[in-house]
């Protein structure tokens, strides 16, 4: 069966220090993936998706980008973080539906 | 823009009250329908899906929702909700199901609390 990681589970990061958060996806082969943060009352917002391996597409213009340099590896990455970068990171995969990780909660000091 | 709307943003409800979420989207086109359900530190997960035919769903749970079309909508309902079925709840919308990317779009949930 699928499985998806990530990791951290929880972060707390100075404001300007770089952040990197990993993604990785068993039991599949060339999945979709997706980087979504979760605000709460504003629920998911679509941040980067990926087809392919080295294939990233981005949704909302800000301060983070994403990397594919595996099959089954979604990477989040920014060089410097900002105040307004902190919340609930969720990393999904698809097939027919979309199916979602444990999430990484972020916080930005 | 294209858009999802959950109007209610947090319902409250006793044990063996009837339930039903509202949801509308924007889209013209064909689209797919997703309820998905967060319950308090767990992942989100699927609760029922519409791609086409029976516009009655029914997913995990007892859960259903309705699609229908003229109204752009799809409704998620439960005849009586258990104190366990507190948890957030959020609809999502394919707009391009033959795309490859397989985008959803969310609405922006909403939080149901069942008293005991």
């Amino acid at each position: 069966s699928q499985t998806i990681h990530q990791w951290p589970a929880t972060l707390v990061q100075p404001v300007g220090s770089p952040l990197s958060l990993e993604c990785t996806v068993e039991g599949t082969s060339n999945p979709n993936l997706y980087w979504y943060r979760q605000a709460a009352g504003r629920g998911l917002q679509l941040l980067f998706y990926s087809v392919g391996i080295g294939q990233i597409s981005s949704e909302v213009p800000q301060n983070l980008s994403a990397s594919r340099p595996q099959d089954r590896q979604f990477i989040l990455s920014s060089k410097k973080l900002l105040l307004s970068d902190s919340g609930f990171y969720l990393c999904a995969w698809s097939g027919v539906e979309q199916y979602f990780g444990p999430g990484t909660r972020l916080t930005v000091t | 823009a294209q858009s999802v709307s959950q109007h209610n943003h947090h319902v409250i409800l006793s044990e063996a009250a009837s339930l039903e979420l509202g949801c509308n989207y924007s889209y013209g086109g064909t689209v797919n329908l997703f309820w998905y359900v967060q319950y308090p530190g767990q992942h989100l997960q699927l609760l029922l899906k519409y791609f086409s035919g029976d516009p009655l769903v029914k997913g995990i749970k007892g859960f259903e929702a309705e699609f229908i079309k003229s109204k752009f909508s799809f409704n998620l309902r439960k005849p009586s909700v258990q104190w366990s079925d507190t948890a957030e709840y959020f609809c999502a919308v394919n707009a391009n199901p033959s795309g490859s990317a397989r985008q959803l779009t969310f609405g922006s949930g909403t939080q149901l609390t069942v008293l005991p």
